[in-house]
């Protein structure tokens, strides 16, 4: 079944900094990519999404980006700030396209 | 406004008991899911329905049931057979090809 590996675990960085966080996937059949952001305490909830006809999908501050051939996907924050802090997760459709699975998740922290 | 509602928050269980978490949705979404989670461990997939009265085994069942009687709910029962079952559960809902995955607020179980 599909596999969804997060980088990094962890990731701190300055107010005003970028942020990077990248997966990878195993099924080259997957075709959906979202991202979630999880406060405290609460669900997830979907930040930006790609989907497997795009490379790159940018809203605000966030972009996505898809490389099919490597099997891999970044998400990137520009300009951060403190709450942006928060768990982010990646996560691929699984092979039979009928869930999403998830990476274990990164925990950023925006100091300013 | 439309959104997808878990009860109750907070649950105790004593050991030996099986206990039913609610999971509600008036999105009108065909798919519904279950998901684990635990500290760095990510999301994981607990079971999941595409369509009333069928649901599949996700990759970590044992120890669970659910039922799916009605389009907008799809309560999970957490038996005595589960035994690690400290949790904060997640139940989310999506159309069928994945999109607009929306999750609950969560219920977090704990066995005293």
């Amino acid at each position: 079944g599909e596999n969804v590996e997060q980088h990094p675990s962890t990731l701190s960085v300055q107010e005003g900094d970028s942020a990077v966080i990248k997966c990878t996937y195993s099924d080259s059949a997957s075709n959906y990519f979202p991202w979630y952001k999880q406060e405290l305490g609460k669900g997830p909830q979907l930040i930006i999404d790609i989907r497997s006809n795009v490379g790159e999908k940018k809203d605000q501050r966030i972009a996505v980006t898809l490389n099919k051939t490597a099997k891999h996907f970044s998400l990137h924050i520009t300009e951060t700030q403190p709450e942006d802090s928060a768990v982010y997760f990646c996560a691929a459709s699984s092979q039979a396209g009928t869930a999403l699975i998830f990476g274990k998740g990164t925990t950023l922290s925006v100091s300013s | 406004d439309g959104g997808i509602t878990q009860s109750p928050k907070y649950l105790f269980r004593k050991e030996g008991q099986n206990v039913t978490l609610s999971c509600e949705q008036n999105l009108n979404h065909d798919a519904m899911y279950w998901y684990r989670q635990d500290p760095g461990q990510g999301l994981r997939l607990i079971y999941y329905s595409q369509i009333v009265n069928d649901f599949q085994k996700g990759d970590i069942a044992e120890g669970y049931s659910v039922s799916r009687e009605k389009k907008e709910s799809f309560p999970l029962t957490v038996t005595s057979a589960q035994k690690n079952p400290t949790a904060f559960y997640l139940c989310a809902s999506s159309t069928r090809q994945l999109y607009g995955y929306t999750f609950g607020s969560g219920t977090r179980l704990t066995v005293v």
